[in-house]
């Protein structure tokens, strides 16, 4: 079964700083989607970056990237220049497709505060 | 355009009564999934809706629990004979293609926040 972890359940910066959030996880497969999804307390969970795991280049989105290393099973997100408006909870995914079917496996999560 | 929409927001019921959790998908989109957030168990998939293929409900905790999706839209979570353990936020999300094309990117509605006295 397909499992992700999280392993830092809270982390705070400084507004401007960089922090990198941490993932693992465990599959046998060799091609699949991760995801970062971001969820404000107004609780819309909001995609923040998706990596397929075919493509080397790490996904960039702003001040959002990843750094996927796919033969150690790790999908850590950086968050450079930090903003007030990124203190959310920030859930790690792992898409587990089969027959037909298709879900989305979540960490537990890391609730990220950005400071003034 | 406009995201995925849930109804009610919030519901208080009493423990026993059944409820019904409404989600509206993202127009045009032919997958629907359900998801249940709760303290003590993290996010966890319900079930998942793909045009007019049989819906794959492997995630469903017990009998108690359905869900529908008239007409390929929208789409209606039922819990009969509610527990206190099914207090939680219960999301919906919608993907354009589901996995018709692929791995697709899930759209998130805000949740309906279930509480049972």
């Amino acid at each position: 079964a397909q499992t992700v972890t999280q392993s830092q359940p809270e982390m705070s910066v400084q507004e401007a700083e960089t922090v990198t959030l941490s993932c693992t996880y465990d599959t046998s497969e060799n091609n699949y989607y991760l995801f970062w999804y971001k969820q404000p307390p107004s609780r819309q969970m909001i995609l923040v970056i998706r990596q397929e795991a075919y493509k080397q280049q790490n996904a960039t989105e702003n001040r959002f990237s990843v750094n996927f290393q796919k033969a150690a099973k790790s999908f850590s997100l950086k968050i450079s220049d930090s903003q007030l408006g990124d203190t959310a909870m920030y859930f790690c995914a792992f898409m587990v497709t089969q027959g037909g079917s298709e879900k989305l496996v979540f960490g537990k999560g890391t609730k990220l505060t950005v400071n003034p | 355009g406009a995201g995925v929409s849930q109804s009610p927001s919030n519901k208080v019921t009493e423990k026993g009564k059944d409820v019904e959790l409404r989600c509206d998908p993202i127009s045009g989109h032919t997958a629907l999934y359900w998801y249940r957030q709760s303290l003590g168990q993290g996010l966890e998939f319900l079930i998942y809706f793909q045009g007019n293929s049989a819906p794959d409900k492997s995630g469903l905790p017990s009998d108690r629990f359905s869900a529908e999706r008239t007409g390929g839209s929208v789409s209606t979570l039922t819990i009969q004979r509610t527990q206190q353990e099914d207090s939680a936020v219960y999301l919906c999300a919608s993907s354009r293609y589901g996995t018709s094309k692929g791995p697709d990117t899930q759209y998130f509605g805000p949740g309906t926040r279930l509480t049972v006295l």
